[in-house]
């Protein structure tokens, strides 16, 4: 069964910066290798809303972002620790939310869900 | 690029079927057959139930199914049980490598 796990989460001051890490497990090296993922985040009360996404090495190692985050966030990856990272930066009170790492199983399918991290801006 | 429009709420008694519709436009749920419906339980991570308009995973039961028209899809869930009550989230492909989310539908089992 593969999991994924975040981590990382907790309370910043606006203007501050944080480091998402999602680690996960019962995937092979090469299926995380070719594996794409995306952030996801769920505002307290609100809707579901994607961040961003990478794309594998092989197609590319490509990231692609919302008009939100675009230029504050920045999605990395190690697939030796089959590990996906989420550094945000000039974070406001907005970006409160609870953050998922997903696996994209398929084109524009979100098929494995970690339990997600919570991120709270705040002074 | 703006959020999928779904009803804020849906019902139905055990046994009855529930349909959501999910509108778009003709540069995401309209323009491509990447429409994925997610159930979330209050508390817990979003899961896959319907993905490419009308495909199920594996482990999903048959009670749910999706479909397309046009710039709306829906998904429906024939044979109510308790366990259905849930947030019901569509999603789309929005084309240059963006994703948009629906506004959510809270389903409740009367």
């Amino acid at each position: 069964e593969v999991q994924l796990v975040e981590s990382g989460g907790g309370l910043v001051k606006p203007g501050g910066s944080l480091r998402l890490s999602c680690v996960a497990s019962g995937l092979t090296f090469s299926e995380f290798s070719d594996a794409w993922m995306s952030w996801v985040r769920q505002a307290p009360g609100k809707g579901l809303e994607w961040l961003g996404r990478i794309k594998s090495e092989a197609g590319g190692g490509t990231r692609d972002y919302s008009a939100p985050v675009k230029g504050r966030f920045t999605i990395s990856r190690d697939d030796s620790k089959s590990t996906v990272f989420l550094e945000m930066n000039s974070l406001e009170t907005e970006d409160t939310a609870v953050y998922y790492c997903t696996w994209n199983t398929k084109i524009a399918v979100f098929g494995v869900w970690g339990q997600g991290t919570t991120v709270t801006v705040s002074s | 690029q703006s959020a999928l429009t779904q009803p804020p709420s849906a019902s139905g008694s055990p046994g009855q079927s529930v349909t959501i519709s999910c509108t778009g436009t003709s540069s995401d749920v309209g323009g491509y057959d990447y429409v994925s419906w997610y159930q979330q339980h209050p508390g817990k991570a979003p899961k896959l139930v319907i993905y490419e308009v009308n495909k199920r995973p594996s482990g999903v039961p048959d009670r749910f199914s999706g479909s397309n028209s046009g710039n709306t899809a829906s998904l429906t869930v024939s044979g109510l049980q308790a366990e259905d009550e849930a947030d019901y989230y569509c999603s789309s492909y929005a084309g240059s490598n963006n994703y948009v989310f629906g506004t959510g539908t809270k389903v409740t089992v009367l």
